[in-house]
């Protein structure tokens, strides 16, 4: 298995233009997990599904953030508009059954998003 | 409000010394503790965990000491290597709604020197 692919790897943008992170996770991963990562908050959960359907979106910062998993192998973040603020490192991560126990998360390489 | 903090940022270490990373937790109903490796340009990676039945957990060079009194916990690395210069998270979960869902704290950048 490829393990969890992201992309883009790296994204410049514009301030005010809109962002689109995808991800694809692991096959028979029944959760699917969005991180940002800063240094001041380190790793904060913004949004997590299962089985494509979005359970707890608590932690998306504002309206301008938002997520979809239309099918069980893929995820989009779109941020619109984007601001500086918003630049950080994206995580996504996908586990079975929650999997927290036995460290079952496996995680992406991450989206290094600058918005200038 | 942060449940799981990592109050040291940084922490530096001669290659072959102990490498000792803090962990503390607010949340009394976190009975499930993590700790993840990340190397720069990668997404972290699972290293050792510890349920809260326990209070220690090796593996090979790695053990996690918990103390659920201090609501504490410790990831010990000995010896360190040059190899484990990475950034360390620490995270807590508790079964909420059928699963469990960690709380990452900010991490603690590890440097082993040679």
């Amino acid at each position: 298995d490829a393990g969890v692919i992201q992309s883009p790897r790296h994204e410049v943008t514009e301030m005010g233009q809109e962002v689109t992170l995808r991800c694809k996770p692991i096959s028979g991963h029944d959760y699917l997990f969005w991180y940002r990562q800063t240094m001041m908050r380190g790793l904060e959960l913004l949004i997590y599904f299962n089985n494509n359907v979005p359970i707890d979106d608590s932690g998306m910062p504002e309206d301008r953030f938002s997520a979809k998993m239309p099918n069980a192998s893929f995820s989009t973040l779109k941020i619109q508009p984007s601001e500086p603020r918003d630049s950080a490192v994206y995580f996504c991560a996908s586990s079975f059954y929650g999997g927290a126990s036995m460290g079952g998360y496996t995680f992406g390489s991450g989206t290094r998003l600058t918005v200038v | 409000d942060q449940q799981v903090k990592q109050n040291s940022p940084s922490l530096s270490v001669q290659e072959g010394r102990i490498s000792i990373l803090n962990c503390d937790y607010t949340n009394s109903m976190f009975d499930y503790f993590l700790w993840y490796k990340k190397y720069p340009a990668e997404g972290p990676t699972f290293l050792i965990s510890i349920s809260s039945i326990k209070d220690k957990n090796e593996d090979g060079r790695f053990t996690v000491f918990l103390n659920k009194s201090a609501k504490h916990l410790s990831l010990h690395i000995v010896p360190s290597q040059p190899g484990d210069s990475a950034v360390y998270f620490c995270a807590a979960s508790g079964r909420s709604g059928g699963s469990y869902i960690p709380t990452f704290g900010r991490g603690t950048s590890l440097i082993v020197h040679p």
